[in-house]
């Protein structure tokens, strides 16, 4: 069964970094992922997609101050230089054999 | 630019059905996977199903598996979800949503439409 897990929220100062961890049960680890955010009262929105070869695929127009990254069964999204419309809820995604599977998401407070 | 419509959406009686639909523009419909994707008030996000490019293959959640289809129109550039036997759990704003990479089955989803809600109730 594909798992992803993910903290419940997470805070951050105005203007400072965050990593997001989103991690894959066991057996999983191979997977790639794709982060989407969800700004209030919004639909969600593609952010970037990590292949496990090493390759990042962004969406259109995100901002250089999101980038991805892994590690083992942990796939990170670190957003710097955080501004006031980056609290949002952020969900990891990932998929396999006729299913897909999002992570509970994380809710990210700028302070 | 790539776009995705939803509609259909609307207030329901348990047991009745509803058929969802979603209108996409922008990009070669039939060389991508689509899936249909929820989200129960104040609930992160659920998918729902998901079909091949060509609509050989589809794939269900176990908690609408029976119970929705999913179908695709590739002359009409047109996505659907026929919804039966609808619940009081299946309320939520469904979302239709664009594979990244082209001949998959099921991939990261790279575009989502602004979403339709589903009211189940009496």
């Amino acid at each position: 069964q594909l798992v992803l897990t993910q903290s419940p929220s997470a805070s951050a100062s105005l203007g400072a970094s965050v990593k997001l961890t989103c991690t894959l049960n066991s057996g999983h680890s191979n997977y790639a992922i794709a982060w989407h955010q969800q700004q209030p009262e919004k639909g969600p929105r593609y952010l970037i997609k990590l292949n496990t070869d090493g390759s990042h695929i962004k969406g259109d127009g995100v901002p250089d101050r999101f980038s991805g990254s892994i590690s083992g069964a942990e796939r990170y999204l670190t957003i710097s230089s955080l501004q006031s419309e980056d609290e949002a809820d952020y969900y990891c995604q990932t998929w396999g054999t006729g299913i897909v599977v999002f992570g509970g998401g994380t809710k990210l407070t700028v302070l | 630019e790539v776009q995705l419509l939803e509609s259909g959406g609307g207030l329901v009686q348990p047991g009745g059905s509803l058929r969802l639909s979603c209108a996409a523009s922008g990009f070669s419909f039939s060389n991508y996977c689509m899936s249909w994707v929820r989200q129960a008030p104040g609930k992160g996000l659920e998918w729902v199903s998901g079909i091949s490019g060509s609509a050989v293959n589809t794939y269900y959640a176990d908690s609408v598996k029976g119970r929705f289809t999913i179908s695709r129109d590739n002359s009409k550039n047109s996505l659907y979800l026929q919804m039966n036997s609808l619940r009081a759990a299946d309320t939520a704003v469904y979302y239709c949503a664009k594979c990244g990479v082209v001949g998959k089955d099921l991939d990261a989803l790279h575009t989502w439409g602004q979403g339709t809600m589903v009211t189940v109730s009496s």
